[in-house]
């Protein structure tokens, strides 16, 4: 199946501070991708769409400004975390599409002390 | 907008079978998944039944879909303490590659 690399898997950095995340689509090029957050012992909850070549597209309850989404090529979109506070500590999952399928990327978990 | 609802825990013997049970709401789902988490890795997709399909196997899985009551199931034979992981099922809405996911069954194999 076609692979998708996120990209680091774990961070901690200090509350204040910016982090960013790629996501990478390897063998395919992906026009969507999904970035997702997962609360500890809750489901993956998605918190926005990155579209190559335009805006994100957010959920509801998602600060955009918070959450940077950068989608510049047809292979990578980025996530950064700005201002990052501990609130923010999660795993972060990207995922992106094939025809009918959705790849997932490996993960980050950030950790913000 | 679309749900999936899910069994929080699940335990079973090794050697025994387990049956994952899940039930969504949006009728135009298209793709139907099974995801394993295993603790601080990321999804791992499983298998995935397309819509017009009411059962679909894959070594020890078997995934059965009833559309007409919207219930998805995931049954495991001789479940192994390696399948102790979180399983997330989850459909993908037709036209579109958004994902929505149950919250997660925890199964737990004991020895």
């Amino acid at each position: 199946g076609a692979v998708v690399s996120q990209h680091p898997s774990w961070v901690i950095c200090k509350s204040g501070t910016s982090v960013k995340i790629e996501c990478r689509s390897l063998d395919f090029q992906a026009t969507t991708m999904f970035w997702y957050r997962q609360f500890p012992k809750q489901s993956l909850m998605l918190m926005a769409t990155s579209n190559e070549g335009s805006k994100a597209t957010y959920e509801q309850g998602v600060e955009k400004d918070k959450f940077l989404i950068n989608h510049a090529s047809l292979t990578l979109s980025t996530l950064t975390v700005t201002s990052a506070h501990p609130e923010d500590s999660s795993f972060y999952i990207c995922s992106a599409g094939g025809t009918g399928e959705a790849f997932f990327g490996q993960g980050t978990r950030l950790t913000v002390v | 907008g679309e749900d999936v609802e899910q069994s929080l825990f699940l335990s079973v013997r090794e050697g025994d079978s387990s049956v994952i049970n899940c039930t969504y709401t949006d009728s135009s789902s298209t793709y139907l998944y099974w995801y394993k988490q295993e603790p601080g890795a990321g999804l791992q997709l499983l298998t995935y039944i397309f819509s017009n399909m009411d059962m679909k196997q894959d070594q020890r899985l078997t995934v059965l879909l009833n559309k007409k009551d919207k219930h998805l199931s995931l049954r495991i034979a001789d479940t192994q303490t390696g399948d102790s992981a979180i399983y997330f099922c989850a459909e993908m809405e037709r036209g579109y590659q958004k994902v929505t996911f149950g919250i997660g069954t925890k199964l737990q194999v004991i020895p």
